[in-house]
């Protein structure tokens, strides 16, 4: 069965820290993955997605940056937040040929 | 690009009655899902209905895709069906607003 995980569960970060969100699916080589992000009481937005390893593309520009170092494992990330970054953080996957998203459990970061 | 709005924003039920949400999307698409988010949590894959009717439990969408949208309906609801529901369009799946739930005892 796959599963997804994601660290941390939640983040406390002041205005101009780094950040490190990561994420790893196990039991599936090569699934797409997604970094959503959600407001509060918001919808979500896709920010980037990875179909390989080594490769991602960005969908929304909001100052942080994304990489895939291996097949399982997809990182968020940025040298410099913003209060306008807290939210929740989403990483999703599926598989080629199969249209079905789905989530792992979130990272919810506050800026202050 | 896509454009998905849901409706109604929000939704109050008595428990037992049945709920139906709409979404619809500004381009014709190939891919539709319908996700629902508890108050706090992740997002759980509901159904995966780009056209046609589907079933599951309690659950029935119905994708008209030449009309651009889709329903989602919930029979005899239950106070754990509380949350947001969204319905996402598209090759890039693109979410619509949502449609915030709540059943009622």
């Amino acid at each position: 069965a796959q599963t997804i995980h994601q660290w941390p569960v939640a983040e406390i970060k002041a205005v101009g820290s780094p950040l490190s969100l990561g994420c790893t699916i196990k039991g599936k080589s090569s699934p797409n993955l997604y970094w959503y992000w959600q407001a509060t009481g918001g919808t979500l937005q896709q920010l980037f997605y990875s179909i390989t390893v080594g490769q991602v593309e960005s969908v929304v520009q909001l100052n942080l940056s994304a990489s895939r170092p291996k097949d399982d494992q997809f990182i968020l990330s940025t040298e410099k937040l913003l209060l306008s970054h807290s939210g929740f953080y989403l990483c999703a996957w599926s598989l080629t040929g199969q249209n079905t998203l789905y989530f792992g459990a979130g990272t919810r970061l506050s800026v202050l | 690009g896509q454009q998905v709005q849901q409706s109604p924003a929000s939704l109050v039920l008595q428990e037992g009655e049945n709920a139906e949400l709409q979404c619809n999307f500004s381009s014709t698409a190939t891919r539709l899902q319908w996700f629902y988010q508890r108050p706090g949590g992740s997002l759980v894959s509901l159904l995966y209905n780009p056209s046609g009717t589907k079933h599951t439990g309690r659950l029935t969408s119905t994708t008209v895709t030449k009309e651009r949208r889709s329903s989602l309906h919930i029979s005899s609801s239950q106070t754990t069906d509380s949350g947001t529901y969204f319905c996402a369009v598209g090759y890039k799946l693109t979410f619509g607003t949502g449609t915030s739930l709540l059943v009622d005892p």
